[in-house]
């Protein structure tokens, strides 16, 4: 099935440094979704991007889908402790089902 | 406005018994989907279902049974619980725009 990888598996900042995980796709996406997880949380859904080379912010994140729709990026700048946890991405393979990336843990030190 | 609401929220099993994971949304979401995760591993699709009478497999379906008799509850059957189905288990609707999540059962099968 149509799987997403994942890239890094692990960040670790100092606060108030920029922080950016990857999402890649061997095929074309019809979209792609991001959720945060804090520890011991659910994943909360952030934002969903449609359009080839769409740009979306939200206060400090931006996400970014790719020209040839198979690549998605989210930016956090300057991170604050309150970022930590677990972002993720995810695609919807047919509808009503979703398969979710690995994950990027962020840690970030105060 | 509830959301997604999961009962029970913790859960001690022995090897071979039987149990089922509750779900109920009230938001009017077609699709409804239950994920396992794994001490730091992400999420893994086990059953979803597109609307009322509609299910299918994830990724990870053995040793679980699921049924969507109506549009609020989507309920997940274990059918002889085993060691390896210890996880925490989340259910999570959507009306394609991205997935709400319920916040969790915690199985232990031991």
């Amino acid at each position: 099935g149509q799987q997403v990888m994942q890239i890094p598996q692990y960040q670790h900042v100092q606060e108030g440094e920029d922080f950016t995980t990857y999402c890649n796709s061997s095929t074309t996406l019809s979209n792609i979704q991001w959720y945060k997880q804090r520890p011991g949380g659910h994943p909360v859904f952030l934002i969903q991007l449609v359009k080839s080379g769409e740009v979306k912010k939200q206060k400090r994140l931006t996400f970014q889908f790719g020209e040839a729709k198979k690549n998605s990026s989210l930016h956090i700048t300057a991170t604050q402790t309150t970022d930590v946890g677990t972002y993720f991405c995810a695609v919807n393979t047919n509808a009503g089902k979703s398969t979710f990336g690995d994950g990027t843990t962020l840690t970030v030190k105060p | 406005n509830a959301g997604v609401t999961q009962t029970p929220k913790f859960q001690v099993l022995k090897t071979g018994q039987s149990m089922t994971l509750q779900c109920a949304q009230d938001m009017n979401h077609e699709y409804m989907s239950w994920y396992r995760q794994d001490p730091g591993m992400g999420l893994r699709l086990i059953h979803y279902s597109v609307g009322a009478g509609i299910t299918d497999q994830g990724e990870v379906p053995n040793g679980y049974n699921v049924s969507r008799s109506t549009t609020e509850d989507f309920p997940l059957r274990l059918l002889s619980a085993a060691p390896s189905q210890t996880s925490v288990y989340f259910c999570a609707s959507s009306n394609g725009n991205g997935y709400t999540f319920g916040s969790g059962t915690r199985l232990t099968v031991v």
